[in-house]
């Protein structure tokens, strides 16, 4: 499975859009990129996956870029419940059991 | 809906106990998963389940078995607990199917010390 790179901490303003940048440049063709947060030790919380298009949910929108090399992960109105630490995972489609998380953005939201 | 349960939340064991760790699904999910997270770091994948009766070790099994009598139910054992497993382990579940690119949903975790 491709490894992703994530930067340590940002830090978006309350009302602000969030954008959290992931990189996968070894990303192959059936890998899908996944979204995670978790909230202070909390279990992960799913928030967002998506393939080769742009998806957007309640929650978030998914960026990929055409080369699939890197993806955004975009909270349209950052609160302060946002704060978490968020995870870009890449897993292959046939590899169920490997999801791999590494050590995540923590994302601080400022009132 | 309670989705993924884990039981106990919080454990303080001694070194050389053992003890079992329950996580229970009410989704209908297949597959199962256990991890273990330690502090600033990302999961990392115990042992998971494709379904009733199946087990298979993930990135770091050594010290642990599993079992999965019932669908609905994984359970995680230390059969002599060390210092090392000192972690918060979280349970995991996603829908059927080996081709499914379905996300995982996760329990709340068992925050577990050893001294």
């Amino acid at each position: 499975d491709a490894k992703t790179t994530q930067p340590p901490s940002m830090d978006c303003a309350e009302g602000r859009a969030a954008n959290l940048p992931c990189n996968h440049s070894t990303i192959s063709g059936n890998e899908y990129v996944y979204w995670y947060r978790q909230i202070h030790s909390q279990g992960p919380q799913y928030i967002i996956h998506g393939l080769k298009n742009n998806e957007t949910n309640e929650m978030a929108s998914l960026i990929i870029t055409e080369d699939r090399k890197s993806s955004t992960l975009i909270l349209p109105h950052a609160t302060l419940r946002d704060t978490a630490v968020y995870y870009c995972i890449v897993r292959y489609l046939y590899n169920f059991n490997k999801f791999y998380f590494g050590s995540g953005t923590k994302l601080n939201v400022k009132p | 809906n309670a989705g993924v349960t884990q039981t106990p939340k919080f454990r303080v064991l001694k070194t050389g106990q053992s003890m079992t760790l329950l996580c229970a699904q009410d989704m209908n999910h297949e597959y199962m998963y256990w991890y273990r997270q330690d502090p600033g770091m990302g999961l990392r994948l115990i042992h998971y389940s494709v379904g009733e009766g199946t087990t298979a070790k993930g990135e770091v099994p050594d010290g642990y078995n599993v079992s999965r009598l019932k669908k609905q139910n994984f359970l995680l054992g230390l059969e002599s607990a060390a210092p090392s497993q000192t972690s918060v382990y979280f349970c995991a579940s996603s829908p059927p199917g080996p081709h499914s690119n379905q996300p995982q949903h996760f329990g709340d975790g068992t925050r577990l010390s050893i001294l």
